[in-house]
């Protein structure tokens, strides 16, 4: 069954907190996304992951950063999270650059 | 500056209809073309995708046109029906070598 999968789902945290979304993904996929979503916006790019150790920024990285220590799991963390990175944030995989993107259902993060 | 560009962020449609739906882009290395389509509170899944080898794909309802020489891909819909009504995410890259990059998003609606 291919899919990825995104925790927590909802998450509220109180500007300054640290946070910390998950992702897996069990397609064996290389490469791995972080993106946000906002009305007006579409879907903006904060990291790509190629490999294991092997991340980019993508075009809004500020405030967040992110680890992949295991092909199958990719994570994003706010160090300090801020009121205007209240988003619905979402995981994707693809087996390369320039193929398919899955994507996890989305986690909805507010900060308050 | 943004590399794929969806100009109408909404479109209404009678049911039955032909929903048409534009996407233009900058990169001239950009070779594989996509239409994602995402509900409420879901995550985008991939409808249909062509590489620029050919310049029409269809599939049942749906057909993608590639101009390249335009820098210009759409997909029209037609027969539409009420549960075509979401939010449609044109995307392109570069197989192997450039990230997917996506459009802001159309929100098509179905009217009864």
């Amino acid at each position: 069954d291919m899919k990825v999968t995104q925790m927590p789902r909802y998450l509220i945290k109180r500007m300054g907190e640290n946070v910390l979304l998950e992702c897996g993904q069990d397609m064996s996929h290389e490469t791995m996304y972080w993106y946000r979503q906002d009305p007006g916006l579409g879907l903006q790019l904060i990291y790509i992951s190629y490999d294991v150790d092997s991340n980019s920024e993508g075009d809004i990285p500020k405030g967040y950063r992110v680890s992949r220590k295991k092909r199958e799991h990719f994570s994003l963390i706010l160090d300090s999270a801020k009121t205007n990175q209240t988003s619905v944030y979402f995981c994707a995989s693809s087996w390369d650059r320039g193929t398919e993107v899955f994507f996890g259902k989305g986690t909805r993060l507010t900060v308050v | 500056g943004q590399q794929v560009k969806q100009s109408s962020p909404s479109l209404t449609v009678q049911e039955g209809g032909i929903s048409i739906l534009n996407c233009d882009y900058e990169n001239d290395m950009f070779d594989y073309f996509a239409w994602y389509k995402k509900y409420p509170d879901n995550s985008p899944t991939l409808l249909i995708s062509v590489r620029s080898n050919v310049d029409k794909r269809e599939d049942g309802r749906l057909t993608v046109f590639l101009n390249k020489s335009g820098k210009h891909f759409s997909l029209h819909i037609t027969a539409s029906q009420p549960e075509d009504t979401a939010v449609y995410l044109c995307a392109a890259g570069n197989y192997g070598n450039e990230k997917i990059t996506f459009g802001a998003g159309t929100k098509l609606t179905i009217k009864p």
